[in-house]
């Protein structure tokens, strides 16, 4: 059974970088033709699509995102993580890791974790 | 305002049967498979539905999915008291170039 597993600071300043790991058990991030992803909620609104990185290391962000994100792998520590820099109030949300990609159909995810940006 | 189109909210009483929709364009809908998604509160999405009509292992009958032109449905069977939730749709754009959300349906069971 894969599981995943966000890890990160809750608090970011305005202007500083979001970073955020996302832990896999249960299987190798860097076996078999899976995407990860990205996916955040801020607090009781709706979800939305950050971005993804591909088994083999190459990554597709969405539009909004894209001149601030970055999402990379690490498959020494089978884990893949996020960077998301000058942000702001609004990016305030909990921040979801997945497993799955450009279908859209995320199978697995990890239980969430809220970062607030405030200072 | 998301590119996908969802009901705000929906409510049926228990054994009742439910339809939510998501309305989309020739970029998304039409072109792609449409997934759903239930989140109950403080937890995170569970994927329902994907390919359009199929079910993760686990996922009830009660639960189908279906897609005409550029929009789709999730159709719910013999409501429960535990199948209140939110409700999501995804699928990806051709033209954003990304996976794209539906803002979400509020399921109630009265």
């Amino acid at each position: 059974q894969v599981q995943l597993q966000e890890s990160g600071p809750g608090l970011v300043k305005p202007s500083q970088t979001l970073s955020l790991t996302c832990t896999v058990s249960g299987g190798s991030i860097s076996s078999g033709d899976y995407y990860w992803s990205w996916i955040r909620q801020p607090p009781g609104k709706g979800l939305e699509w950050i971005g993804y990185i591909y088994y083999i290391g190459s990554a597709h962000y969405n539009p909004s995102l894209e001149s601030r994100t970055t999402v990379s792998l690490d498959t020494s520590k089978n884990l893949f993580s996020l960077k998301l820099s000058s942000v702001s109030a609004a990016d305030t949300a909990v921040y979801f890791c997945a497993r799955g990609g450009p279908s859209g159909d995320f199978d697995y995810w990890g239980q969430g974790t809220l970062v607030t940006v405030s200072s | 305002q998301s590119v996908l189109t969802q009901p705000p909210s929906a409510s049926g009483t228990p054994g009742q049967r439910v339809t939510i929709s998501c309305s989309g364009s020739n970029s998304n809908i039409r072109r792609n498979t449409v997934n759903w998604y239930q989140q109950l509160p403080g937890t995170a999405p569970k994927l329902l539905i994907y390919s359009i009509g199929q079910r993760p292992s686990g996922v009830p009958d009660r639960f189908s999915g279906s897609k005409s032109d550029t929009s789709a449905s999730l159709a719910i069977s013999d409501l429960q008291s535990e199948d209140e939730a939110d409700y999501y749709c995804a699928v990806w754009d051709d033209s954003l170039k990304g996976v794209i959300f539906g803002g979400g349906t509020k399921l109630t069971v009265l």
